[in-house]
């Protein structure tokens, strides 16, 4: 049974480009979150997608956009890079709603972005 | 605003007992996470809190208490392999994640 599968692992860009970050959820799920951590921070909510749409979104500017697929894997899009941008991009998969609050979210290892 | 609150760091000595603790304000509240994460590590999921009391599972255990905003980790027998970052993390009424900073635990031999 495949977990959340992230690519790629490391990523080196520099200011102004633009880049494409991937999540293929764990067997079963429906839903992606995706979050940027910091070094020494906890996880903040970017936005979730459920049925192709952007269902949540946290505070994150227009620059972080993203898609999900039929097959519910998903991309991180992120344009006009700023050094702001250098973290650890991570995906979340679980099953969408209020009966299934109670299940965890399962992450992938995570995309380590480095803006230059 | 949504606001959780953790030590930053804690240190305890192999074998021991070291208890986590988390405090919290958030619009609404459907569950408590607590989360491992290993230093450049995905979160992996420890235990889930919705009601009042303690919630016991091998070494570890979480407690609740939704009318003060509070819960702790308790981790017992402490092994090297516990020093880890700790998460907690609330499900608001919108069913959105908001985690704290994180506690990271130094175990000592």
């Amino acid at each position: 049974d495949a977990g959340v599968t992230q690519s790629p692992t490391h990523l080196i860009k520099t200011r102004g480009q633009q880049v494409t970050l991937r999540c293929s959820p764990k067997s079963g799920h429906d839903t992606v979150s995706w979050y940027q951590q910091a070094l020494g921070q906890g996880p903040q909510f970017i936005f979730q997608y459920y049925e192709e749409e952007e269902r949540q979104r946290g505070n994150f500017p227009d620059r972080f956009s993203g898609h999900q697929f039929p097959n519910y894997s998903s991309e991180l899009n992120v344009n006009a890079l700023l050094l702001g941008d250098s973290a650890l991009y991570l995906c979340a998969s679980s099953l969408f709603g209020q009966g299934h609050s109670n299940q965890p979210q399962h992450f992938g290892d995570g995309t380590r972005l480095s803006i230059l | 605003g949504q606001n959780i609150d953790q030590p930053t760091e804690m240190t305890a000595t192999e074998g021991a007992i070291v208890q986590i603790n988390c405090t919290y304000q958030t619009s609404g509240f459907n569950g408590l996470f607590w989360y491992q994460q290993h230093a450049g590590e995905a979160p992996t999921f420890l235990s889930y809190n919705v009601l009042d009391g303690l919630e016991e599972k091998g070494r570890f255990s979480s407690f609740l208490s939704r009318s003060k905003g509070y819960s702790y980790l308790l981790l017992k027998e402490l092994q090297m392999k516990d020093s880890a970052s700790y998460l907690c993390a609330v499900m608001d009424s919108n069913y959105q994640l908001i985690w704290g900073a994180g506690t990271k635990l130094i175990i000592k031999p």
